[in-house]
């Protein structure tokens, strides 16, 4: 079956590094993504990774994938105050009758002053 | 921004109600999916219309529906509602292929009194 998980709570402090991991188990997931939520708001898409590739960078935003043990992460580097959200990762699975996200329980990142 | 819009942003209803919840896709996107978010469930798919025919459904009530229209905006039904049914529902559009990219409105918080 599908499952995708997260650790609940990250807290770093502002210019650290920030590293949010994810497990998956769909190996045939095609895409793999990562949304932040901020209180109150919809998920915005951050970055996404094709699952031919071991790493993207994104500015700020790093992400690695081992296939093999079927993790992703999401590093930030320099986290701000502004980085304090609820990330996700999502994976799209390749079974061609459902085309929906599948959603982990999302890590709440804290950053402190 | 991501282009797709959400109406209402709030919602506050009784028990045994229903209400109908809008989302309008972005500009070019025909498929449009439906998602719950609640504090025990996290983010579940209910389910996906594609050019207005259902593609795909996930963990969706039979107390609710939805459908899309030839203007490709999208409407999700919910009757009979229950305490349990207060959530965010979270409403989102891709252009769909390989790669899927799903972008988020900013959701219609549901609240059942």
């Amino acid at each position: 079956g599908e499952d995708v998980e997260q650790s609940l709570f990250l807290s770093v402090r502002e210019g650290d590094s920030s590293v949010i991991n994810c497990t998956y188990t769909d190996s045939s997931s095609t895409y793999l993504y990562w949304y932040k939520q901020e209180p109150g708001a919809g998920l915005q898409l951050l970055t996404y990774i094709f699952s031919n590739m071991d790493m993207k960078q994104d500015q700020r935003l790093t992400v690695l994938l081992n296939k093999k043990d079927k993790h992703l992460s999401l590093r930030i580097a320099d986290t701000q105050t502004g980085d304090s959200a609820i990330y996700f990762c999502a994976e799209n699975p390749r079974d061609t009758g459902r085309r929906a996200l599948t959603f982990g329980s999302g890590t709440r990142l804290q950053v402190q002053p | 921004d991501s282009g797709v819009t959400q109406t209402p942003k709030h919602l506050i209803t009784a028990t045994g109600q229903r209400v109908t919840l809008r989302c309008s896709p972005r500009s070019g996107d025909l498929s449009v999916y439906w998602y719950q978010q609640s504090l025990d469930q996290g983010l579940q798919f209910l389910i996906q219309y594609y050019n207005g025919e259902e593609r795909a459904k996930g963990n969706i009530l039979e107390r609710f529906s939805a459908q899309q229209f030839p203007d490709l905006h999208s409407e999700l039904n919910l009757s009979s509602l229950e305490l349990g049914d207060s959530a965010l529902y979270f409403c989102a559009s891709s252009v769909v292929g390989a790669m899927n990219t799903q972008y988020f409105g900013p959701g219609t918080r549901l609240t059942v009194l």
